[in-house]
């Protein structure tokens, strides 16, 4: 079956390190992959999108690998903050679903001033 | 302001009732989707509408109807809410196939049935 999956243990770290958190999918061939940011009682922000072609992806202190051969996707923010703590969503677009995006259930990050 | 705008934000209502959440967006995208988010599910679409009258299923629509006679406006309604369906509803909206600039989600209705 087809399948996104997050790290679902939240991750702790201390300010000023590079947060790095994984998504895996299975029997899936995304066009792109996005992800997102999710804050307590509000609704998911848009970050950065990867396409299928692309290695990696940066927007300031945030990066985004995607190895279509792994299957994965890698999301990094380096020097992290206490305000970067949220839930990072990922997200598939697969081919021709017609922008019909499919999520991840999420990691929580938390950074420890 | 500009921006995609969700009521009510909270509602609580009866088992069996007909509810429905609205959804509305100022930026005239053409597509324009409903999610639900659950504890140990994540986001999970129910309806999603390529453009005024083009709408299509998700993955969990049975007891949901939607319609989309503007570009802006999208609503979703529970025909005969059930208990199953209590949940935070998020609408979204995208100019493209969420390719440009991902989607752009509203703060969320958080739905109790009761």
């Amino acid at each position: 079956s087809q399948k996104i999956e997050q790290n679902s243990e939240a991750l702790n770290i201390q300010e000023g390190k590079t947060a790095t958190l994984t998504c895996n999918y299975t029997n899936y061939s995304p066009a792109y992959l996005q992800w997102y940011r999710q804050d307590p009682g509000r609704g998911p922000v848009f970050l950065l999108l990867i396409r299928e072609n692309e290695k990696e992806k940066r927007k300031e202190r945030l990066k985004v690998t995607f190895d279509t051969t792994l299957k994965q996707s890698l999301f990094h923010i380096t020097a992290s903050q206490p305000a970067d703590s949220a839930t990072y969503l990922c997200a598939l677009d697969p081919y021709n679903q017609g922008g019909k995006l499919i999520f991840g259930q999420g990691t929580e990050l938390s950074v420890k001033p | 302001d500009a921006g995609i705008t969700q009521s009510p934000r909270y509602k609580i209502t009866e088992t069996g009732r007909q509810v429905t959440l609205m959804c509305h967006q100022t930026w005239s995208h053409s597509y324009m989707f409903w999610y639900r988010q659950d504890l140990g599910h994540g986001l999970r679409l129910i309806y999603y509408s390529a453009a005024a009258d083009i709408t299509d299923k998700g993955e969990v629509s049975d007891g949901y109807v939607v319609s989309r006679s503007k570009t802006e406006n999208f609503p979703l309604t529970l025909e005969s809410a059930t208990r199953s369906q209590t949940s935070v509803y998020f609408c979204a909206s995208s100019a493209l196939e969420g390719e440009v600039e991902g989607y752009t989600f509203g703060s969320g209705t958080r739905l109790t049935v009761v």
